[in-house]
């Protein structure tokens, strides 16, 4: 069984650029989360969908958004990028609404010159 | 807001000892569940224990076991006969039971950066 897939793993963009990154949740999973990891903010929460609708949002900028699909794979895009915005993006999965095993996949890491 | 606190940002243990990781909580909730996650060098979050706050038995997993304090809100990991393969960034992370809302989000403490000795 797979498990998650995160596109792509690592890219370089410009300040002022977008970027869209993608998550394959599990087969079979209909709960994908996204968080932002950096050294100075450590791990925070982005946002979480659930059967295409978007259940919580974190405290990020509206240039950060995503959106998830009828086959429950998920995108986000964060627009017009910024130095800070430079992170490893993970995405995690869950079969139920409130899952008790969350799965995460390997991240994809940005970096904004 | 519910936070998760890891005092300790690095510990160390000789390979096959004992070690515990400290994680203190703080939620005005009484439904929730406490997860230990572990992140080696590939940055993929494992998923290594997990502990609801209804059950009064500590969780354990073969070689990971918990000690968890509702009153105190604290939720330690304690790693026994410890393995080279163990060294990694240990979060502790919350999240919201069902009452007022299903969810998956977890909130994450700042992480515990284990080494092991040979």
């Amino acid at each position: 069984k797979a498990g998650v897939t995160q596109t792509p793993r690592y890219l370089i963009k410009t300040r002022g650029q977008q970027v869209t990154l993608s998550c394959s949740p599990i087969s079979g999973h209909r709960s994908v989360s996204w968080y932002q990891q950096t050294p100075g903010q450590g791990l925070q929460f982005l946002f979480e969908y659930f059967s295409e609708t978007q259940r919580n949002k974190g405290n990020f900028p509206g240039r950060f958004s995503g959106r998830q699909f009828s086959n429950s794979r998920s995108e986000m895009n964060v627009s017009t990028l910024e130095l800070g915005d430079s992170a490893l993006y993970l995405c995690a999965s869950s079969l139920e609404a409130a899952g008790n095993t969350i799965y995460f996949g390997e991240g994809s890491w940005l970096t904004v010159v | 807001a519910q936070t998760v606190t890891q005092s300790q940002p690095e510990m160390s243990v000789q390979e096959a000892e004992t070690v515990t990781l400290s994680c203190t909580y703080d939620t005005s909730e009484s439904d929730y569940y406490l997860f230990w996650y572990k992140q080696p060098p590939s940055r993929q979050m494992i998923l290594v224990i997990r502990q609801e706050a209804y059950k009064q038995q500590n969780a354990t997993e073969n070689r990971f076991s918990v000690n968890f304090q509702k009153a105190a809100k604290s939720f330690s990991l304690k790693i026994s006969d410890s393995q080279l393969g163990d060294a990694a960034m240990y979060f502790c992370a919350y999240r919201r039971g069902g009452y007022g809302g299903a969810t998956n989000k977890l909130i994450f403490g700042t992480g515990t950066l284990l080494a092991v000795q040979p």
